[in-house]
């Protein structure tokens, strides 16, 4: 089992759906949780971090965490083609990892077409 | 700010020839991390260091890799000799700290090893 399973895609949705990202993690020690955005051919980029249950919100986006169930996910409302890129999830904390490592998933592909 | 910078973007060379990659970290941070990323994976973390000592480098394949990060500051990556499968993008991260740190990374060098 991985440490961090996300569904590789393509997520296909047209402009101006919610797109829904979904993430699973295997350490239940794991306190910090993060999306980050890489655009093909790029370096990954922060878009947010989650740390308590529930729902988080910013902007356009929204990153609910259920620990008990060891998920987290990351809603973009009125989705853009801009949007188009692999979303990456990201834990920290666990207990095999220590609190400063943090062990990627292998990404979600999300294309926005209009 | 300036962000993370690295150097060289690409790099093509022959197996069993050497590489070396330099990182310069946001300015502050005295974490630095090396990850490598596979083509469709996720980065995966090679090894970090607080200011200027290796705290994490259990994932470095020693035998033919190598970082030092000298006054805590910059950093270098190598590989020698390089083989095939080191082919991938190597991603520099840096981060102030603490339990909920931010890693911000670099632009990555994209190593092609023929």
């Amino acid at each position: 089992q991985k440490e961090v399973e996300q569904n590789s895609g393509p997520l296909s949705v047209p402009e101006g759906a919610i797109a829904s990202l979904n993430c699973t993690y295997s350490d239940r020690g794991s306190q910090s949780f993060f999306w980050y955005r890489q655009y093909s051919g790029k370096s990954p980029e922060l878009i947010m971090s989650i740390y308590s249950n529930g729902d988080k919100e910013d902007g356009r986006f929204t990153a609910q965490l259920n620990k008990a169930s060891q998920y987290v996910s990351l809603l973009i409302r009125d989705s853009q083609p801009s949007d188009s890129a692999t979303y990456l999830c990201a834990v920290k904390g666990g207990f095999s990892g220590g609190y400063n490592k943090l062990i990627f998933g292998a990404g979600t592909r999300l294309a926005v077409h209009p | 700010e300036a962000g993370v910078v690295q150097s060289p973007r690409y790099k093509i060379i022959e197996k069993k020839q050497p590489v070396a990659f330099w990182c310069n970290p946001i300015s502050g941070h005295n974490t630095l991390y090396w990850y490598r990323q596979n083509l469709g994976q996720g980065p995966e973390l090679l090894i970090r260091y607080e200011n200027e000592e290796a705290v994490d480098d259990s994932q470095l394949p020693k035998d033919r890799f190598s970082a030092e990060r000298l006054k805590g500051v910059d950093s270098t990556l190598k590989i020698q000799p390089a083989e095939l499968g080191d082919s991938a993008v190597y991603l520099c991260a840096s981060s102030l700290g603490g339990d909920k740190n931010i890693q911000y990374f670099g632009a990555g060098t994209r190593l092609s090893v023929l």
